[in-house]
């Protein structure tokens, strides 16, 4: 079964530090992988997918992913957090079911950005 | 302009009520879904429908029933509500072209139950 393992579920950083928030995958086939952000009381919106076309992703608001097969994982960082990044960050494996497809989510992380 | 939204926003209510809660997209897409987020913040899955017809229903209590009127609708019906149904539900939706798993889930802003 295709899932993902978010390690730390608490990152506490400073304003204008690295960011680095850790995905690892577990998939028997290639897999879809997304991060999504959640601010508090929000919906949940996508920051990066990763769907083969490149191992280097970009996303919104400065953050980016590299897929790394030989270590299995999807890391998602950011050069310099800013104190508007504090948010819930999700790491998803989209699995495809018998006409369907659905996100399995990581237990998530919770980023925090101190001055 | 919002593309998935829900309503009510917060719902709070006795236990034993059946409630419903409402989503909508206005994306064009073809598939819904609904996922629940408890209180430690997992997001799981519950029900995806296709062009109104159900395609995932993961293990899920039948108090609850989902219902698409049409594909730009996805409600969530729930029966004799109980204390352990209290969380946040989301509603999303995707294109979901046939056979492309890759295809991005919009989310609503999400609906907190609170049974008590």
């Amino acid at each position: 079964a295709q899932s993902v393992t978010q390690l730390g579920s608490h990152v506490s950083v400073s304003e204008g530090a690295l960011v680095l928030l850790r995905c690892n995958y577990s998939s028997s086939v290639p897999p879809y992988l997304f991060w999504y952000v959640q601010y508090p009381n929000q919906g949940l919106q996508l920051l990066l997918k990763y769907t083969s076309a490149a191992t280097l992703v970009k996303g919104i608001n400065g953050f980016e992913a590299e897929f790394k097969k030989s270590e299995t994982s999807f890391h998602l960082t950011k050069p310099s957090a800013h104190m508007s990044d504090a948010a819930e960050y999700f790491c998803a494996v989209s699995i495809l079911t018998g006409g369907g497809n659905k996100l399995t989510f990581g237990t998530g992380t919770q980023l925090k950005v101190e001055l | 302009d919002t593309a998935v939204s829900q309503t009510p926003k917060y719902l709070v209510t006795q236990m034993g009520n059946d409630k419903s809660i409402k989503c909508e997209q206005n994306l064009g897409h073809d598939t819904m879904y609904w996922y629940k987020q408890d209180s430690k913040k997992f997001l799981k899955i519950m029900f995806s429908y296709n062009n109104k017809e159900l395609i995932i229903n993961e293990t899920v209590p039948n108090r609850f029933s989902p219902k698409s009127p049409d594909k730009a609708h996805l409600n969530l019906h729930i029966n004799s509500l109980e204390l352990g149904d209290s969380a946040v539900y989301f509603c999303a939706s995707s294109q979901d072209l046939e056979g492309k798993s890759s295809d991005t889930q919009y989310f609503g802003p999400g609906t907190r139950l609170t049974v008590l």
